[in-house]
């Protein structure tokens, strides 16, 4: 069983194009997580969603948005795309919660190849 | 398959000391990249080190270093004169050249004063 399973693997679309990616965590995590990878691999966190509510939102345009629909999934909708929005996308989880601290392990899914042209 | 363990779910170590966390992964590409990344609170993903798989050479990058043994699949991470700062988690990745990345369950790292 996948813990954490994103969709799709690879997509490649036009600039203008309005897409989403979903991303789903079977472990009963309460906290959620996107993260975009750039092309020196460096890994930059976007948002984070704990039990549905946002609680992370780093500075992104507002043409990204994240949605969750409840606590096993995030979902991250990007508006009128563009050539530097080309990148992988990492989702994650973990458990936060009351007695688990930041420090718990994040389980992340396996990427989500973005290419823009 | 492409996995990627780190065995150490938590480690401590004194102020100054110098601490080894381990990471080991399995491939089957003979070309291919690994990476060290540090994890503080506020969950931002920073790259400590990397190291291509062709180089003999252990990467450094001041304090930080790995013993890689790309024979027996093993990548340490070697944190000299800790510093509290170092606190966090660290995750082990690897990456094959088709840019698919597996990350390890992290290992949290305690640094004590």
């Amino acid at each position: 069983d996948t813990a954490v399973s994103q969709t799709p693997k690879y997509l490649v679309t036009q600039m203008g194009n309005d897409k989403s990616i979903k991303c789903e965590q079977n472990l009963g995590h309460d906290t959620m997580y996107w993260y975009k990878q750039d092309s020196k691999k460096f890994l930059k966190i976007m948002f984070s969603y704990n039990n549905k509510e946002l609680i992370i939102n780093e500075t992104v345009p507002n043409r990204f948005s994240p949605k969750s629909p409840d606590k096993a999934h995030l979902n991250l909708h990007i508006n009128s795309l563009e050539l530097g929005d080309s990148a992988v996308y990492f989702c994650a989880s973990s458990q936060t919660g009351s007695q688990a601290s930041y420090n718990s392990p994040l389980h992340f899914g396996n990427g989500t190849r973005l290419t823009v042209t | 398959a492409q996995t990627v363990t780190q065995s150490q779910p938590e480690m401590s170590v004194q102020e100054a000391e110098t601490v080894t966390l381990s990471c080991t992964y399995d491939t089957s590409e003979s070309d291919y990249y690994l990476f060290w990344y540090k994890q503080p609170p506020s969950r931002q993903m920073i790259l400590v080190i990397r190291q291509e798989a062709y180089k003999q050479q252990n990467a450094t990058e001041n304090r930080f270093s790995v013993n890689f043994q790309k024979a027996a699949k093993s990548f340490s991470l070697k944190i000299s004169d800790s510093q509290l700062g170092d606190a966090a988690m660290y995750f082990c990745a690897q990456m094959n050249r088709d840019d698919k990345i597996i990350f390890g369950k992290g290992t949290r790292l305690h640094i004590l004063p």
